[in-house]
């Protein structure tokens, strides 16, 4: 059974900092993998998606990366703003759906 | 344009009633999902549907969980007698073509069951 698992639960950084979110996960046979972000009260914003295939996708400040052999992946942050504060969720794909982690919550302070 | 909305917003009920929630997804999304979040909880999968595909129900919790896609557009989740453990938010999400596209949510409905 898949399992996906996101380190630190929370983080607290200081305006301006680079930061790594990390996720990790137990079944390397996967579809891809999405990273996404989630505002209180608020649904999903998908981020970014990296195939299987694939080992890093960009967006912006984002980088995602992507090693299926260790099951890991890590979203990069560069420059963090106040505005970068929310939960943000790595979701493997599996078979049709998607397993999500539980969630790193970031808190950038200005 | 228009994103993923889900009716109600909010909605109360009583133990033992049923509940019906509503998903409107994107226009020509093919694939459509619905996810739970309870308070602490990471999103736990309920169902799936791909087009014409059956579909995937495989999260859902018990036999008082159900839910149908018309017409290949609006989904529904209906919930029959309903229990206190069933109170979370309930979210929907469309994607284009499935799991190898991104995921639209809507904001989501929060029930609480009393």
């Amino acid at each position: 059974k898949q399992e996906v698992t996101q380190i630190p639960a929370a983080l607290s950084v200081p305006e301006g900092e680079n930061l790594v979110l990390n996720c990790s996960f137990t079944d390397s046979a996967i579809y891809n993998l999405q990273w996404f972000r989630q505002d209180p009260g608020k649904g999903l914003t998908s981020l970014l998606l990296i195939q299987s295939s694939q080992r890093e996708q960009t967006s912006g400040r984002l980088n995602a990366s992507l090693d299926k052999s260790s099951g890991r992946s890590t979203l990069y942050i560069a420059a963090s703003q106040p505005g970068d504060s929310a939960t943000y969720l790595c979701a493997v794909g599996d078979t049709g759906k998607l397993i999500f982690g539980q969630g790193t919550t970031l808190q950038v302070k200005p | 344009g228009a994103g993923v909305s889900q009716s109600p917003s909010n909605k109360v009920t009583e133990k033992g009633k049923d509940v019906e929630l509503r998903c409107d997804p994107i226009s020509g999304h093919t694939a459509l999902y619905w996810y739970r979040q309870s308070l602490g909880q990471g999103l736990e999968f309920l169902i799936y549907f791909q087009g014409n595909s059956a579909p995937d129900k495989s999260g859902l919790p018990s036999d008082r969980f159900s839910a149908e896609r018309t017409g290949g557009s609006v989904s529904t989740l209906t919930i029959q007698r309903t229990q206190q453990e069933d109170s979370a938010v309930y979210l929907c999400a469309s994607s284009l073509s499935g799991y190898n596209s991104p995921l639209h949510f809507g904001n989501g409905t929060r029930l609480t069951v009393t």
